[in-house]
């Protein structure tokens, strides 16, 4: 089983379209949880940390569920510069375990 | 704040030469770097954690005599790919943790 497990997708949706991502991971002393964005060949950036209260920034919000180990990004009002593959990331052990991703496609 | 340099962005490289990547951070000091290195279409896998002043940790499967990896200073990690194969043809970034884990822009080697 894989440390951080994502749906690889992709999913195509339209705009305007609400879309929520799903991030399992295996290692209950996990510390630290997070969203990244990657576009195409290109180097992944932040989107988010995770917080156990879950956290919101604009259309964007993530959640966090200990007891279940996973967690989620919800994006609201899907824009067309949305589209890219997002990754989630779990931090332990000194390192950070990137799931596989889930592509986004978002179509006018 | 917390960049991360890396260069070159792109290579092309013969079957059978060594190719060396610089990991540079920008405006903080970094003991340790990450690299990773992302095939097509999958995830970026962690190869190696560059320790400042010491031998790198490998990961499981990473051939650390194919993979060296340099840290010499706080500022520079260095990964050479030694005798490059076209299925070493990959995504290479490096990261650092600077307050937060920030990404270098990424290498793409291509061995031809």
């Amino acid at each position: 089983r894989k440390e951080v497990e994502q749906d690889p997708g992709p999913f195509n949706v339209p705009e305007g379209a609400t879309v929520a991502f799903n991030c399992t991971y295996s290692n209950s002393a996990s510390q630290s949880f997070f969203w990244y964005r990657q576009d195409c060949r290109k180097e992944p950036k932040l989107l988010m940390s995770v917080y156990s209260s879950g956290n919101e920034d604009g259309r964007f919000t993530a959640q966090l569920n200990r007891a279940s180990q996973y967690i989620s990004l919800l994006i609201r009002d899907s824009k067309l510069s949305d589209s890219a593959t997002y990754l989630c990331a779990v931090w332990g052990g000194n390192m950070l375990t990137f799931g596989g991703g889930t592509r986004l496609m978002v179509k006018p | 704040g917390a960049v991360v340099s890396q260069h070159p962005s792109r290579v092309i490289c013969k079957s059978g030469t060594s190719v060396k990547i610089e990991c540079r951070s920008l405006d903080f000091q970094a003991t340790t770097m990450f690299w990773y290195r992302q095939f097509p279409k999958q995830s970026l896998m962690l190869m190696a954690t560059s320790n400042e002043g010491s031998k790198a940790t490998y990961e499981q499967g990473v051939e650390k005599d194919k993979f060296l990896i340099n840290h010499a200073s706080l500022t520079l990690s260095t990964l050479t790919v030694t005798s490059a194969h076209p299925e070493d043809s990959s995504f290479y970034i490096c990261s650092a943790n600077g307050g937060r884990y920030t990404f270098g822009s990424g290498t793409r080697l291509t061995v031809v």
